[in-house]
């Protein structure tokens, strides 16, 4: 079983752009899909990347998704950040048998 | 459009059995493709797959909880069932279900979710 570890908060400024890194534990982070989920309080979350770099439709362009094999890690940029971009985000992969969530990363935007 | 509630008891005593429900529409069960995964999150705390059954029948556990998890389907009802036993206060959270790609490994569509707190 593999883990994804992601940073436990960041904080830029509206305008600004901020990335978020989500490290594969083993197994190469090619070998499956990684999705990005936006959760804010007291909702339940939604998905803001898919298959590493797709945009559900009505998620702004300002997000974007990523994989780097040679640091084993995947990657959300958010450009032009709004106050409403403050958020807790969560990367999420898996393998043959598991689901396997990072431990989310809270952004504040100040 | 593709929805998903959760049901269950909102409160269950330590060592009881939690059963929640899982009911959607939108998509079918029966096709190719299509699973339901249930995960929680402890209060203020990060999001835990627990587990996952397919169009198929083939059932995936979290390794850490395996024991301890049972899920089913009523692909006639538009329902997934998750049964968790030995409750234990450490299991306090909310219980999502979500719509799962199997293609793409995505938990694409959520429900809203429902708090269970376990407490004598």
């Amino acid at each position: 079983n593999f883990m994804l570890t992601q940073p436990h908060s960041v904080s830029e400024s509206p305008g600004k752009t901020v990335t978020i890194s989500c490290t594969r534990s083993s197994g190469s982070i090619a070998s499956n899909y990684v999705q990005w989920y936006q959760q804010r309080p007291g909702s339940a979350p939604t998905t803001v990347i898919y298959e590493d770099n797709q945009r559900p439709s009505g998620v702004p362009d300002r997000f974007s998704g990523s994989i780097d094999s040679s640091s084993n890690s995947a990657s959300l940029t958010i450009s032009g950040l709004k106050t409403e971009d403050e958020a807790d985000y969560y990367c999420q992969s898996y393998d043959s048998s598991n689901l396997v969530f990072g431990g989310g990363t809270k952004l504040t935007v100040l | 459009q593709i929805t998903l509630k959760e049901s269950g008891p909102t409160l269950v005593k330590p060592t009881q059995t939690l059963t929640l429900t899982c009911t959607f529409s939108g998509f079918s069960l029966s096709t190719s493709g299509v699973g339901v995964g249930w995960i929680r999150q402890p209060p203020g705390k990060a999001l835990e797959w627990l587990a996952l059954i397919y169009w198929n029948d083939d059932k995936r556990y979290s390794p850490s909880l395996k024991s301890r998890l049972t899920i089913t389907k009523d692909t006639s009802k538009n329902q997934v069932v998750l049964t968790m036993t030995n409750m234990d206060p450490v299991d306090t959270a909310t219980y999502y279900c979500a719509h799962n790609d199997f293609w793409s490994g995505s938990l694409d569509y959520w429900g809203q979710g429902t708090l269970v707190t376990v407490s004598s």
